[in-house]
């Protein structure tokens, strides 16, 4: 596809169950981030992957994170035994200018996370 | 954490009015860039700034980078109620493997 897609669009869960979001990136877009968002709030980084290079988790709050990407294409977030205060959107991102001033990032539709 | 605070948080004109976003940080950023979000949608890039006290303009929206590099505001001219969205304005590393979001700035613009 053209942009950034994202599934599933929304996802409804039970407190202590396992969700895995997915995202496919722009082709040859080398860069990928996950941000977190909260409702009507600004973006909170998760985690970045740049290539080959060992991603950056920094963002990552809990242990209960984790995320994967298979070569320059598909990320999985999973969030394990879920709870209450993950929900949120969660969006991804991929660029193909990684560290250049006019870097651009290309946003999906992201994924509604609702945790009862 | 390099935090970036925006204000006002909320903002509700009437079309045709004038208005300006601020994003502040006591963080010194290697580019700034501005991003506008609709309901249901991923932020979508509306300028990069790279340059201390750069100004961009964009049709009726200014862009200005503050000469630290610190801050950056984004002035609206006779808003419409096609710019209804989130602001989130962000900033940028030499690193480059992470930009900074800001808290975000909700307009609401009544017809």
């Amino acid at each position: 596809g053209a942009g950034v897609s994202q599934s599933p669009s929304n996802k409804v869960t039970e407190k202590g169950k396992d969700v895995e979001l997915r995202c496919d990136p722009i082709s040859g877009h080398t860069a990928l981030y996950w941000y977190r968002q909260r409702l009507g709030q600004g973006l909170e980084f998760l985690i970045y992957f740049q290539g080959n290079s060992a991603p950056d988790k920094s963002g990552l709050p809990s242990d209960r994170f984790s995320a994967e990407r298979t070569g320059e294409s598909v990320s999985t977030l999973t969030i394990q035994r879920t709870q209450q205060e993950d929900s949120a959107v969660y969006l991804c991102a991929s660029s193909f200018l990684p560290g250049a001033p006019f870097e651009k990032l290309f946003f999906g539709s992201g994924t509604q996370l609702s945790v009862l | 954490t390099q935090l970036l605070e925006q204000s006002p948080q909320f903002l509700s004109i009437q079309e045709g009015e004038n208005l300006t976003v601020y994003c502040n940080s006591s963080s010194v950023f290697s580019s700034l860039q501005w991003y506008r979000q609709e309901p249901g949608e991923g932020p979508v890039l509306l300028v990069t700034v790279v340059t201390g006290g750069e100004v961009k303009k964009l049709k009726r929206l200014t862009f200005q980078f503050g000469d630290a590099r610190k801050d950056s505001s984004l002035h609206i001219t006779a808003a419409q109620p096609g710019d209804t969205g989130l602001y989130l304005c962000a900033g940028g590393t030499n690193t480059g493997n992470q930009f900074y979001f800001g808290t975000g700035t909700s307009l609401t613009v009544i017809p």
